[in-house]
């Protein structure tokens, strides 16, 4: 059965320390799609990086990035340089090709940046 | 503006008391779901819809029903609302295929006394 762990409750930083947030995933599938998502203290929802299971390249966007590895089951966020409004709930997703369209969240990981 | 829309943002309701969550997306999504949100759960899918007339059960349906009677409306309801359905709900959307990133909507937040 597909499960995403995010084993980090809570996470606290003081601003411009980076900081990684990690993601680890069970699926059955060969064809599988993982996600990350921020949910600021306002509550919505935000995408921020969608990731297919034949693309293992990092990906770096501004101060994001992301780190896939299929060996390990992971697919890891680090924020370099963290800063105040990074402060929020990341949530780790995964959702599988072949079964259903069931699409699994991780329990997510409260990060704090303290100024 | 594309976006999923819930109505209403807050509820209160007291035990039994059936109720309506209405979601409604402008983009013409054929998928849609429902999800609810509990501390240290993350969010669980509820219900989900592949296009019209077409609904299926996610990981935590009992005490739900949903209905997709037209493209971009997918109201979720609970029959006999209990306690343990106090919740934050959020409705999403996306286009069928290729397993895209959801929409969210701005969520529900729901207080069964």
């Amino acid at each position: 059965a597909q499960k995403v762990t995010q084993a980090q409750t809570e996470i606290s930083v003081v601003e411009k320390e980076d900081v990684t947030l990690d993601c680890v995933y069970e699926t059955r599938d060969t064809t599988y799609y993982l996600f990350w998502y921020k949910q600021p203290p306002s509550g919505e929802l935000v995408f921020l990086i969608r990731r297919n299971s034949f693309d293992e390249q990092n990906e770096i966007s501004g101060r994001y990035s992301w780190n896939f590895q299929k060996s390990t089951s992971s697919f890891n966020f680090t924020i370099t340089a963290s800063q105040v409004v990074d402060s929020a709930v990341y949530f780790c997703a995964l959702s599988e090709a072949s079964y259903g369209q069931n699409f699994v969240f991780g329990p997510g990981t409260r990060l704090s940046v303290l100024p | 503006e594309a976006q999923v829309t819930q109505n209403p943002r807050y509820l209160i309701t007291v035990t039994g008391k059936k109720l309506t969550v209405t979601c409604s997306q402008n983009m013409n999504h054929e998928y849609m779901s429902w999800y609810r949100q509990d501390p240290g759960l993350g969010l669980r899918q509820i219900y989900y819809s592949m296009n019209v007339e077409v609904t299926d059960k996610g990981d935590v349906p009992e005490g739900y029903k949903v209905s997709r009677k037209e493209k971009r409306n997918f109201p979720l309801i609970l029959e006999s609302p209990s306690p343990n359905q106090t919740s934050l709900y959020f409705c999403a959307s996306r286009p069928t295929g290729d397993h895209r990133e959801q929409f969210f909507g701005p969520g529900t937040r729901l207080t069964v006394l």
